[in-house]
C-alpha cells in the first residue's frame, strides 16, 4: 500500500506570501492529483501529473519521480486560496481502473 | 446543475439506526465510489463499482453495504449506525482508462 505524506500539515501565511505544500509518496505511482477541498467541504482537482511541471493561473505543481516527491506552489497568495489541499496518488489495480490513496491534507489559511 | 449529487447533505441519527446515503451522477461514468473522511485522516475508500454487477470492498468496508442501482446511481447504506460511523462520506465518480475522480459535496453524517 502505498504511503502518501503531506507537509505540512497546517500553514498560515499573509497575504501576498509564496506557498509551498510538499507530499511525498512511498512506491511507484501512474499519477499524482493535487485536489482542494473548500470550507464547505467540497473537493476540486486541481492537477494530474505524472512527470515534470503544470501551471494554471497563480498555481504551480511540481513532480519528481525518481525521489517520489511533489510540491503545489500558490504565487501571491490570496484568502480565498484558503482551503485544504489534498495531494493523493494513483496506481493501476487492474480493467481498466485505478486506486487512489490520499494524504491527510495540508489546511492553508492566508491572513488579509 | 451538478454532475454528481449526493442526498442528504447533512444527516443526524441515533445509535442503531440503518441510514442510506445516496448518489447520482450525469457525468456517464462507469466507475463510482464511496469515501469515508475523518478529521486528520486522509480519504479512505469504502466501497466501489467497476459497472452496475461489479461492487468491490475498499479499505474500511466493515459495517456498510451498498447498491448499484444503476449506472447513475450508487447507495451507502449503514445497517445499524455507530458512532464512530460520523464522519464526511464523498462519493466520487470516474471513467474507464482515465484516474482523475470527480467528488460529490458530500453528506455530513452524525451518529448520536
Amino acid at each position: 500500500k502505498n504511503e502518501v505524506e503531506q507537509s505540512p500539515q497546517n500553514l498560515t501565511a499573509q497575504e501576498g506570501e509564496f506557498i509551498t505544500i510538499n507530499c511525498s509518496y512511498s512506491v511507484g505511482i501512474s499519477a499524482l492529483h493535487w485536489l482542494q477541498q473548500h470550507p464547505g467541504g467540497g473537493i476540486v482537482s486541481l492537477f494530474m501529473l505524472s512527470s515534470g511541471k503544470k501551471k494554471h493561473g497563480r498555481l504551480i505543481a511540481t513532480i519528481n519521480i525518481q525521489e517520489k516527491h511533489s510540491s503545489l506552489h500558490i504565487t501571491a497568495s490570496h484568502p480565498r486560496d484558503s482551503a485544504v489541499y489534498i495531494c493523493a496518488v494513483s496506481s493501476y489495480s487492474g480493467a481498466g481502473s485505478y486506486q487512489l490513496t490520499f494524504g491527510k491534507g495540508t489546511k492553508l489559511s492566508v491572513i488579509p | 446543475d451538478a454532475d454528481v449529487t449526493q442526498t442528504p447533505r447533512n444527516r443526524i441519527t441515533k445509535t442503531g439506526k440503518r441510514i442510506m446515503l445516496e448518489c447520482s451522477q450525469t457525468k456517464g461514468h462507469d466507475r463510482m465510489y464511496w469515501y469515508r473522511q475523518d478529521p486528520g485522516l486522509g480519504l479512505r475508500l469504502i466501497y466501489y463499482s467497476f459497472d452496475v454487477k461489479d461492487i468491490n470492498k475498499g479499505e474500511i468496508s466493515d459495517g456498510y453495504s451498498v447498491s448499484r442501482q444503476a449506472q447513475a446511481k450508487f447507495s451507502l447504506s449503514l445497517e445499524s449506525a455507530i458512532p464512530n460511523q460520523t464522519a464526511l462520506y464523498f462519493c466520487a465518480t470516474s471513467d474507464q482508462g482515465v484516474d482523475t475522480q470527480y467528488f460529490g459535496p458530500g453528506t455530513r453524517l452524525t451518529v448520536l
